[in-house]
């Protein structure tokens, strides 16, 4: 059973970089995609990006240029960056597995608020 | 960006009643070549992450339960719970992966009449 699970900082000042990791286990990385998706309290889905195994990447176009997703497959491991953070990033961020799209494997999802 | 509108918004069922949800593309998610509709359906229930639920616009995934149902094509979609239960209480949101950005419904909750 694929697990994925969440980490990172909670509170990040305006102007600053959100930083989250995924740790993948109970499966490989490999053959798939690994998406990060958030929702503001209360509010709906925005999916945010995604990435290959082999680090090919896709960014929602309303957010690329403020977004990087890495991937360690040595350490089952994804990464978000979101630069420049305002108040409209406070959100719970979820990563998930994406099999072309369906998103059939998540985290718990994590709680970023952005404040000072 | 492909827009994807729920309705209704949210709607009050008793249990053992059917609840049925609506969603529409702003452009088809069928793909002609093989004839299959991008479109998947999630339950997200308070404090958990959303579930998957239906893909291919009406393939239920495995271990969800048959009283939900989905239908259409093209641009317009349909989830059925034909017998509501308490423990359906939840959120349900359209999506379409047809082409990136995926994008979701803007939810429609679920409550007990």
């Amino acid at each position: 059973q694929v697990q994925l699970q969440e980490s990172g900082p909670g509170l990040v000042k305006p102007s600053e970089t959100l930083s989250l990791t995924c740790t993948v286990s109970g499966g490989s990385m490999s053959t798939y995609y690994w998406s990060w998706i958030r929702q503001p309290p209360g509010k709906g889905l925005e999916w945010i990006g995604y990435i290959y195994y082999i680090g090919t990447t896709n960014y929602n176009p309303s957010l690329k240029s403020r977004v990087t997703i890495s991937v360690d497959t040595s350490k089952n491991q994804f990464s978000l960056k979101l630069s420049s953070a305002t108040a409209a990033d406070t959100a719970v961020y979820y990563c998930a597995r994406d099999a072309d799209g369906l998103l059939d494997y998540w985290g718990q999802g994590t709680l970023v608020t952005v404040s000072s | 960006d492909i827009v994807m509108t729920q309705s209704p918004d949210s709607l009050a069922v008793s249990l053992g009643e059917r609840a049925t949800i609506a969603c529409k593309s702003s452009q088809s998610v069928l793909y002609s070549s093989n004839n299959k509709n991008f479109l998947a359906w999630y339950q997200q229930k308070p404090g958990q992450p959303p579930k998957l639920l239906i893909y291919w616009a009406s393939t239920r995934e495995s271990g969800v339960p048959v009283r939900f149902s989905a239908s259409g094509s093209g641009t317009d979609f349909t989830l059925t719970i034909s017998s509501l239960q308490a423990e359906d209480v939840a959120v349900y949101y359209c999506q379409q992966y047809f082409s990136t950005p995926w994008t979701f419904g803007q939810g429609t909750k679920v409550e007990i009449k």
